[in-house]
């Protein structure tokens, strides 16, 4: 059964790095032909698509975070990785870690929905 | 980016109603959308995708419609468990998008 688990830091000050991992379990992100993504969630903005990665480090970024977001794998621990540079209270939200599927039995998408998530982990940006 | 538009925002209504949500995408999508369902501190939970295809262990009650720009989502008879806020995903086009969500609350 696959199963996603966010973790890191809870708080995080002003103009530092928030960093993040996600932990996959029942499957293997070396092996699987799926992206992995990130998407993180406001009361005032609502859900936003942050990035996706593939295991070969091919990654995919929504240009609102584009300058500030890094997206990493490490295969070895089968986990994958948010680094999001320079924030601010605006950053402060319940950020999720996803697999991403982007073909049905009827069409492929360049895009993907997310079928499985992790729970959510709450940051919050304060000094 | 690709805006969507959900309506209403939210509806009240009672257990064994027929609820059908809106989507309506800024530019032709084809039939990339997907719905989900979120109840309070937990993560959203894929319902719909392909516009019209049902997930994998969803009750048959969902279902969606629509391509293009317009979608729908409908719940044929609501349950007690169905009260919750539902969001449309856009993934035709990168960067993904979702719409703003419907909160379905008992009447």
């Amino acid at each position: 059964q696959l199963q996603l688990q966010e973790s890191g830091p809870g708080l995080v000050k002003p103009s530092e790095t928030l960093s993040l991992t996600c932990t996959v379990s029942g499957d293997s992100i070396s092996r699987s032909s799926h992206y992995w993504g990130w998407i993180r969630q406001t009361p005032g903005k609502g859900l936003e698509w942050i990035g996706n990665i593939y295991f070969s480090d091919t990654t995919e970024y929504n240009p609102s975070f584009e300058s500030r977001a890094t997206i990493s794998v490490d295969s070895s621990k089968n986990q994958f990785s948010l680094k999001i540079h320079s924030v601010t209270a605006a950053d402060t939200a319940r950020y999720f870690c996803a697999r991403r599927e982007d073909c049905s039995s009827a069409n492929c998408y360049i895009g993907g929905w997310f079928g499985s998530w992790g729970q959510g982990f709450l940051v919050s940006v304060s000094a | 980016a690709i805006q969507l538009t959900q309506s209403p925002s939210s509806l009240s209504a009672s257990v064994g109603d027929r609820v059908t949500i809106t989507c309506r995408a800024s530019q032709g999508i084809n039939s990339g959308l997907g719905w989900y369902q979120q109840k309070s501190g937990k993560a959203p939970k894929l319902l719909i995708y392909d516009a019209s295809s049902l997930e994998s262990g969803v009750p048959s009650r969902f279902s969606g419609s629509g391509s293009g720009t317009e979608f729908t989502l409908t719940i044929s008879s609501l349950q007690p468990e169905d009260f919750a806020t539902y969001y449309c995903q856009q993934f035709n086009t990168l960067p993904l998008t979702f719409g703003g969500g419907t909160t379905v609350e008992i009447k």
